[in-house]
């Protein structure tokens, strides 16, 4: 059964301390894999897509990077304004264009 | 870019009532646009995957007859929640992708309250 696993659950910051999240997926090949950030009350906010096991991208303060197991979130000097909750998603190979969803990180970053 | 705006953004109905939400993308053109609903501290639960001018797919669990979808233009998706009762209180979120792409993008959400 495909499946996406996001760690930790939450996670708290001091403003500046950086971190990583983790999203480990098991799939029957992977088409592509997808980070969004959600605040409370809103939509998602599209972040990064990540076809290949090698493959980085970077935005700001995040950086998202692709193995063949698992991705991560890597967060740089996050601030405040870095918190919410952080959706890794994958589209499996042989399989239709629906998201397949982790349960989400949410981040709090105090200052 | 990449542009999807719902509308309304919060609605109040009487139990009974049809509801209907907006989706649009504004900026691109959408040749699927999916539907999902949002329970509070949870992930986003896939409802349906609609395909301009096709039937919407809807995933299991899902009444079709009580979430109508229409996909009439590649700009424009439907939800229509018929006869609301309290346990559809809900967030719904629509989401669009353009035609050889996956990357979905999402709007801002519609809070729905069935009393």
């Amino acid at each position: 059964e495909d499946q996406v696993t996001q760690s930790p659950e939450a996670l708290r910051l001091q403003e500046g301390e950086s971190s990583s999240l983790n999203c480990s997926y098991t799939v029957s090949g992977l088409r592509g894999l997808f980070w969004y950030r959600q605040d409370p009350g809103k939509g998602p906010e599209f972040l990064f897509t990540l076809y290949s096991a090698g493959e980085e991208k970077e935005k700001e303060r995040l950086k998202a990077t692709l193995t063949k197991k698992e991705s991560f979130l890597h967060i740089t000097a996050p601030k405040p304004e870095d918190s919410a909750t952080y959706l890794c998603a994958v589209i499996p190979n042989q399989a239709g264009t629906a998201l397949i969803f982790g349960k989400g990180t949410t981040l709090s970053v105090s200052s | 870019g990449a542009v999807v705006s719902q509308h309304p953004s919060r609605v109040i109905c009487k139990s009974g009532t049809s509801v209907k939400i907006e989706c649009r993308s504004l900026d691109f053109q959408a040749t699927t646009m999916f539907w999902y609903r949002q329970f509070p501290k949870q992930s986003l639960m896939l409802m349906a995957t609609s395909n301009e001018g096709s039937k919407a797919t809807y995933e299991q669990g899902v009444e079709k007859d009580k979430f109508l979808i229409n996909h009439a233009s590649l700009t424009l998706s439907t939800l229509t929640v018929t006869s609301a009762h309290p346990e559809d209180s809900s967030f719904y979120i629509c989401s669009a992708s353009a035609f050889s792409t996956d990357t979905q993008y999402f709007g801002p959400g519609t809070r729905l309250t069935v009393l």
